[in-house]
């Protein structure tokens, strides 16, 4: 069975600064993906980074760097340079398996403080 | 490019109505998910089709919930009898399946159960 880890319910940064927010993940497939995805309070769900499970880099997309550590079945989210709009929910999702089922982390609510 | 057409943005019901939510995924796109957000957690999944066919249901309350996507469009998520605990956000989601292809999500819809 599939399982994502956020055990973050709530973090604090400051604006301009860097933030890592954690995710653990099991699965016994070989083959998976990872996906980031912010939610603000306005509901929408915005995906922000994939990882496929055989990348041997780790993803980059701007402002968001993806840690992957497959050994330790990880994939921290790195936000560099914090702005107020990064003030949200932050999702943690895998998809693997078969039937390519998509599942979600608890998820974490970040604060940027100016 | 349109994106997860979904209806209505909100309901409010009294427990035991019926309800039904509607949702027109991405064109092209062969993977429809239901998921359940309850306020402050991460998306539970509900259901998911490929094309026409459902893939995974393990999570759904069969006894209460039921979910058909006809023709492998549009899909249809309804409760009948509703309870306190339904209360949530109901997200459809689409993709083109494959493991490194994100899914992009609906506004959702807001049910309200009183």
């Amino acid at each position: 069975a599939q399982k994502i880890t956020q055990t973050q319910p709530g973090m604090f940064v400051q604006e301009k600064e860097a933030v890592t927010l954690d995710c653990t993940y099991d699965t016994s497939d070989q083959s998976y993906g990872l996906f980031w995805y912010k939610q603000p309070s306005s509901g929408e769900m915005i995906f922000l980074i994939y990882q496929g499970s055989y990348d041997e880099q780790n993803a980059t997309e701007g402002r968001y760097s993806l840690n992957f550590q497959k050994a330790r079945k990880s994939a921290n989210l790195v936000i560099s340079a914090s702005q107020l709009g990064d003030s949200a929910m932050y999702f943690c999702a895998m998809r693997g398996g078969r039937d390519s089922k998509l599942i979600f982390g608890q998820g974490t609510t970040l604060q940027v403080k100016p | 490019e349109a994106g997860v057409a979904q209806s209505p943005r909100y309901k409010i019901i009294e427990k035991r109505q019926s309800v039904a939510f509607w949702c027109n995924p991405i064109s092209g796109h062969a993977t429809l998910y239901w998921y359940q957000q309850i306020l402050g957690q991460g998306p539970k999944l509900l259901i998911q089709f490929q094309n026409n066919g459902v893939v995974d249901d393990s999570q759904l309350p069969k006894d209460r919930f039921s979910a058909e996507r006809l023709k492998g469009v549009d899909s249809t998520l309804k409760i009948q009898p509703a309870k306190l605990e339904d209360s949530a956000v109901y997200l459809c989601a689409s993709s083109f399946g494959q493991l490194n292809t994100e899914a992009f999500f609906g506004q959702g819809t807001r049910l309200t159960v009183v």
